[in-house]
């Protein structure tokens, strides 16, 4: 059973647009949602994280939304660059600390 | 540099096999982690542990053994390697606090044919 279902599969974008991965999830116990980027041959690295009692979080050009009716989280790319293209992996843990892992969105940013 | 060391980084078995993937990391974080990543599918935990002596099961434990002597190292033991475990298996660690993220190793591929 999926837990942490995430969309889209893969998305293109054009350098300078905005590139927008949805992640929806069904524990409500869920209490900490960290997205992590990973490139080719490399292991994930933590790129933003939110906890449920706030509904936005910026850092730079990334953005989490969260709502927490919906069960729903997304990161927000702006300004899209082409060192952005990587796999995106959104995540949800609670205590003692097991993350569960969406199935992962290929981004690509043209030129 | 401080972090997460996998060794190796590739491996190819033939079935039946076993070998044990190596992790140990220099930041004496209590948690460690073994996630193995396929296609589509994202990372699915194996094993983790939460300290010295104490390790625990995740969504895909079967085929796998880990143990947890000391802080540093987390070996995960394929017992008879099948074609169904070719995948690219990660290390993570982390502090057991509520705000910190996973370190994660650079991965081993390891293919069982």
């Amino acid at each position: 059973q999926q837990q942490v279902k995430q969309s889209p599969q893969s998305l293109i974008v054009q350098k300078g647009g905005i590139s927008i991965i949805n992640c929806a999830y069904e524990n409500t116990a869920f209490d900490y949602f960290p997205w992590y980027q990973q490139f080719p041959g490399k292991g994930p690295a933590l790129l933003i994280a939110i906890r449920p009692d706030v509904s936005e979080k910026k850092e730079g050009r990334f953005t989490i939304s969260f709502n927490k009716s919906a069960k729903q989280f997304s990161l927000h790319i702006m300004d899209s660059q082409p060192g952005d293209s990587a796999t995106y992996f959104c995540a949800a843990s609670i205590l003692p600390r097991q993350l569960t892992f969406g199935s992962g969105t290929q981004l690509t940013v043209l030129p | 540099n401080a972090g997460v060391t996998q060794t190796p980084k590739f491996q190819v078995l033939k079935t039946g096999q076993s070998m044990t993937l190596q992790c140990a990391q220099d930041m004496n974080h209590e948690y460690m982690s073994w996630y193995r990543q396929d296609p589509g599918m994202g990372l699915r935990l194996i094993h983790y542990s939460v300290g010295a002596g104490i390790t625990d099961q995740g969504e895909v434990p079967n085929g796998y053994n880990v143990s947890r002597s000391t802080t540093e190292d987390f070996p995960l033991r394929l017992l008879s390697a099948a074609p169904s475990q070719t995948s690219v298996y990660f290390c993570a660690s982390s502090l057991t606090g509520k705000n910190y993220g996973y370190t994660f190793g650079s991965g081993t591929r390891l293919t069982v044919v």
